[in-house]
């Protein structure tokens, strides 16, 4: 099993494009997240979904949309970006494992807006 | 605000030594989990304990919940330079309608020196 994978790892772009983070699970989870990782602010969710067809705002959604494409997979979109998303962004679900719910995550796309 | 804040914020010690790290949460949970990230890389999952225990051991891993303190604490014993990490609790909040999710804190970063 891949687990969950991120594509890309690494993007530079400039203020104002467009790009759109991928995600994938093969582990059948129902609930898939968003976060960003910044230097000293640990991880804060930016969508999460917690079933196919379903998407809700996490703490900090704006500049930002998802879609829950199906059960797979859950893309991230920057329609504008701005370099106050220069971030790190993971992409991680949840599955109920071993009797509790575990979280697996991927590996991380380092984004640099300029 | 987040659940989880985990202290210290940032932890050096050398090899061999223990490493002691702290997790304070607000709500009532289901369980509390300990994830490891290394540099550059998405969180690992490392152990969990739930509300009803009070103690836990995994190898070198000995994780403490006391929930009347609404707080958690890892060790690491013996610790190595491999153990060089961040660490992040995640609290999985105890009602149904969130089975899938969990809310992680801002991390301790350990070093430890060869």
């Amino acid at each position: 099993n891949a687990g969950v994978t991120q594509t890309p790892k690494f993007q530079v772009l400039k203020t104002g494009q467009s790009m759109t983070l991928q995600c994938a699970q093969d582990m059948n989870h129902n609930s898939m997240y968003w976060y960003r990782q910044d230097p000293g602010m640990g991880l804060r969710l930016i969508y999460y979904s917690a079933s196919e067809g379903t998407t809700d705002k996490g703490e900090v959604p704006n500049g930002y949309n998802v879609s829950r494409l199906n059960k797979r997979e859950f893309s991230l979109r920057l329609e504008s970006a701005a370099p106050s998303q220069t971030s790190v962004y993971f992409c991680a679900s949840t599955g109920y494992f071993r009797g509790h719910t575990e979280a697996f995550f991927g590996q991380g796309t380092r984004l640099t807006v300029v | 605000s987040q659940q989880g804040e985990e202290d210290p914020q940032a932890l050096s010690i050398q090899e061999g030594e223990n490493a002691t790290m702290n997790c304070s949460y607000k709500t009532s949970i289901n369980n509390l989990q300990w994830y490891r990230q290394n540099s550059g890389r998405g969180l690992v999952h490392l152990i969990l304990i739930r509300s009803n225990e009070r103690e836990k051991h995994s190898g070198r891993l000995r994780v403490t919940l006391d929930t009347s303190k609404k707080s958690s604490s890892l060790l690491i014993t013996a610790s190595r330079a491999a153990d060089t990490a961040s660490y992040f609790c995640a609290t999985a909040l105890n009602y149904g309608g969130s089975q899938g999710n969990l809310i992680f804190g801002k991390g301790t970063k350990l070093s430890v020196k060869p």
